[in-house]
C-alpha cells in the first residue's frame, strides 16, 4: 500500500537547526517533493529529489535515500518566519503525488 | 516557475447551489490537478484534469459532483455542484511540468469556499 509518515509537530528555537524526517512506501518512485505551507496559504515548492544524496539550497537542504524509503528536510539558522507546516510528497511511477499529512514546525524565540 | 491564478479567491454560497472555480496558468504545463484541503488537514487530490478528455477522478470523488473542464494547456475549471456545508474547504489548482529528473509542481493561491 501507499504510506507516507512524518512527525505531526516539532518545536525548535530561533537560530537553531531542525531536521524533519519523512519515510515512504509507494507504488514506484519518481521523486520526492518538500513543500512549505503557511496557515491559510497555498503550499510553496521547496525542493525535489530523485537521486540519492543531499541537495542544498540556501538555508534549506533535502536528503534522499531511495533504498531506505527515507528523506529529510534540514532547516538551518531558523527564523520566526519558518514557522509553518512542511509537507512531504512522493511522485509515483504514474505521476500521481502521494502526500504526507505534514509536519507543523513551531519556532520559539 | 509557473504563475497560477484562481478565481474566485473566496466565496460564501448557499446549500444546494453550484460554484465554478477557474484556474489560469501563464504557460503550457504537462498536467493540471485539483486538490481540496479542509481545515487542519493535508491535501487531498480530487482529480487530474486532462486536456480534451474527461478528468481522472480519485476514489471518493465523482464527475457529477465535481465536473472538470480543461479546454487547453493553460486553463481548467472545477465546479462544486449541489453544495453542502461539508464542501466548505480550500480548493487548490496545481500544475506540473514532468520531465524525468526535473519535475516541478506548483500551486495556485486557492479558493476558500464556505457553504452555509
Amino acid at each position: 500500500g501507499q504510506n507516507i509518515d512524518q512527525p505531526t509537530e516539532m518545536t525548535a528555537t530561533e537560530g537553531a537547526i531542525v531536521q524533519i524526517n519523512c519515510t515512504y512506501q509507494t507504488s514506484g518512485f519518481n521523486g520526492l517533493f518538500w513543500y512549505q505551507q503557511h496557515a491559510g496559504e497555498a503550499p510553496t515548492f521547496l525542493s525535489y529529489n530523485v537521486l540519492d544524496g543531499l541537495e542544498e539550497k540556501g538555508r534549506f537542504s533535502s536528503f534522499l535515500s531511495r533504498s531506505k524509503g527515507y528523506s529529510y528536510l534540514l532547516l538551518k539558522e531558523l527564523q520566526m518566519k519558518d514557522s509553518a507546516s512542511y509537507l512531504c510528497a512522493v511522485l509515483e511511477s504514474n505521476y500521481q503525488l502521494i502526500w504526507g499529512a505534514g509536519t507543523k514546525l513551531i519556532i520559539k524565540p | 516557475s509557473a504563475v497560477i491564478s484562481q478565481k474566485p479567491s473566496r466565496d460564501i454560497c448557499q446549500r444546494g447551489t453550484s460554484l465554478t472555480i477557474q484556474c489560469q496558468v501563464d504557460s503550457q504545463v504537462t498536467m493540471m490537478f485539483w486538490y481540496r484541503q479542509q481545515p487542519g488537514q493535508s491535501l487531498t487530490l480530487i482529480a487530474t484534469a486532462n486536456q480534451g478528455s474527461e478528468a481522472t477522478y480519485e476514489s471518493g470523488f465523482v464527475i457529477d459532483k465535481f465536473p472538470i473542464s480543461r479546454p487547453n494547456l493553460t486553463f481548467s475549471t472545477l465546479t462544486v455542484s449541489n453544495m453542502s456545508p461539508e464542501d466548505s474547504s480550500i480548493y487548490l489548482c496545481s500544475v506540473a511540468r514532468l520531465a524525468g529528473v526535473y519535475n516541478e509542481q506548483f500551486f495556485g493561491p486557492g479558493t476558500r469556499l464556505t457553504v452555509l
